[in-house]
């Protein structure tokens, strides 16, 4: 069974840096890009950015471009979303998802992790 | 970027109507796109791939169309679980930019 699972929900002060973990199971793990995507409050999806685990090859959207980071660890099935000066602004859901044809960005998001909050207030 | 226009961005309806959700891509996409299915605390669910091409296990009642820049999601005949949120997205190009959303909710 594919299963994407999610760190916990995070606190933090503006200004702070926070890494999120989906650690992923029931698939080649390096054969597949994931992706991550933001929900802010009452707003819409969000594409951030992905990772091929294979050999980390990375693309961002250009509007998180410089402002997060991707990256992958194939030896614990582990992508992890790195948020840089954290502001309000910042607060949202944000979930890694997995494209469903394997080596290709031209798929849907087929499974998706829990999603974790990202809460910033001093 | 491929921007996405999605119409309406909400609208209400009664159980047994038929929907239709319009997506319009600012360029060609083929049938790259993709739709999913939101709602609150859970995450999104893959409804339709490829524009046309029912994803295992969603009901038949929903339906996909469109090729080019103009896609439609259709659902036949409303049922109480489908009060959610309709995202389309684009898979032909990074960033694979998603529609800001149509917000079903019950009339």
């Amino acid at each position: 069974e594919v299963q994407l699972v999610q760190s916990e929900a995070e606190v933090r002060k503006p200004g702070e840096c926070l890494k999120i973990s989906c650690q992923v199971s029931g698939y080649s793990f390096t054969n597949y890009w994931i992706g991550w995507v933001r929900q802010m409050p009452g707003k819409g999806l969000e594409w951030m950015g992905i990772i091929y685990p294979g050999d980390s090859d990375t693309r961002y959207s250009p509007s998180f471009q410089g402002l997060v980071s991707i990256s992958a660890d194939k030896s614990i099935n582990t992508t992890y979303l790195g948020l840089n000066n954290l502001k309000a602004s910042d607060i949202g859901i944000y979930y890694c998802a997995r494209h469903s044809i394997g080596g290709s960005i031209a798929s849907p998001f087929d499974y998706w992790g829990q999603g974790t909050l990202v809460t910033v207030s001093s | 970027d491929i921007q996405m226009t999605q119409s309406p961005s909400s609208l209400s309806a009664s159980v047994g109507d038929r929907v239709t959700i319009t997506c319009r891509t600012s360029q060609t996409i083929d049938t790259y796109l993709n739709w999913y299915q939101h709602k609150p605390g859970r995450t999104p669910n893959l409804l339709i791939y490829r524009a046309s091409s029912l994803q295992s296990g969603v009901p038949s009642r929903f339906t996909g169309s469109g090729s080019g820049t103009d896609f439609t999601l259709t659902i036949s005949s409303l049922q109480p679980e489908d009060f959610a949120t309709y995202y389309c997205q684009q898979s032909y190009t990074a960033p694979n930019t998603f529609g800001q959303g149509t917000k079903v909710d019950i009339k």
